[in-house]
């Protein structure tokens, strides 16, 4: 169980061009998904806290209008890089949390964003 | 403010070996504490977690992990290593914030020789 999937896993895209990445928990009800970025041997870099219904959340110093998130139901949360450029490019994971497990997080296998 | 620091940044092990790797954490509560391995490309796969009780815990691939309060660590331990054991592995803190967030070590790479 607590399987969550990314699509898609790899992604090549021009600059200028926007790109969406989905997150979805394959058996259970997600209230809280995160999106982190990870750099070439850099650990994970929260950006936002997705949550059903609302408006994500994002950390200090990520662009809310650059990186947009939906999560328009329990089980699917979307993040769709705008207006891309080389310096996006990164391995972007989500995870999602289940309700009633507290600061349990499973996480997706990423998404390789390459901006060109 | 919380932070967790993994101290060795690359670590290389013989096949068999035993394997230790080092976290430490800072948090003024009590802690829930993880340890993930990412292969190369991948996503995070979680080993094991403490919330609570006994202080060693179990985890899957032979893994286990020993909280220790007093000194704010918790050191991730495997008797004999194999070469599939070679990956990145990331220590996390998880804290009291409105979100229930995850702060990470950077990670420690574990390379295996033959």
């Amino acid at each position: 169980g607590a399987v969550v999937s990314q699509h898609p896993s790899r992604v090549i895209c021009k600059s200028g061009t926007s790109v969406k990445i989905e997150c979805r928990s394959l058996d259970f009800q997600a209230t809280t998904m995160f999106w982190y970025r990870q750099f070439p041997k850099k650990s994970l870099m929260l950006m936002a806290t997705s949550n059903e219904g609302s408006k994500a959340t994002y950390e200090q110093g990520v662009e809310k209008d650059k990186f947009l998130i939906n999560h328009a139901s329990l089980t699917l949360s979307t993040l769709t890089v705008t207006s891309a450029h080389p310096e996006d490019s990164s391995f972007y994971i989500c995870s999602a949390r289940a309700p009633g497990r507290p600061y349990e997080q499973y996480f997706g296998p990423g998404t390789r964003l390459t901006v060109t | 403010a919380q932070s967790v620091t993994q101290p060795d940044i690359h670590i290389t092990v013989s096949e068999g070996a035993s394997l230790e790797l080092r976290c430490n954490y800072s948090y003024g509560a009590t802690p829930y504490l993880f340890w993930y391995v990412q292969s190369p490309g991948q996503g995070l796969q979680l080993l094991l977690k403490y919330f609570s009780g006994d202080t060693l815990v179990q985890g899957i691939k032979g893994f286990e992990a020993e909280f220790k309060r007093s000194q704010s660590s918790f050191n991730l331990r495997k008797p004999s290593v194999h070469w599939s054991d070679a990956a990145e592995y990331f220590c996390a803190v998880g804290v009291q914030t409105g979100a229930n967030n995850l702060f990470f070590g950077t990670g420690t790479r574990l390379t295996v020789i033959p």
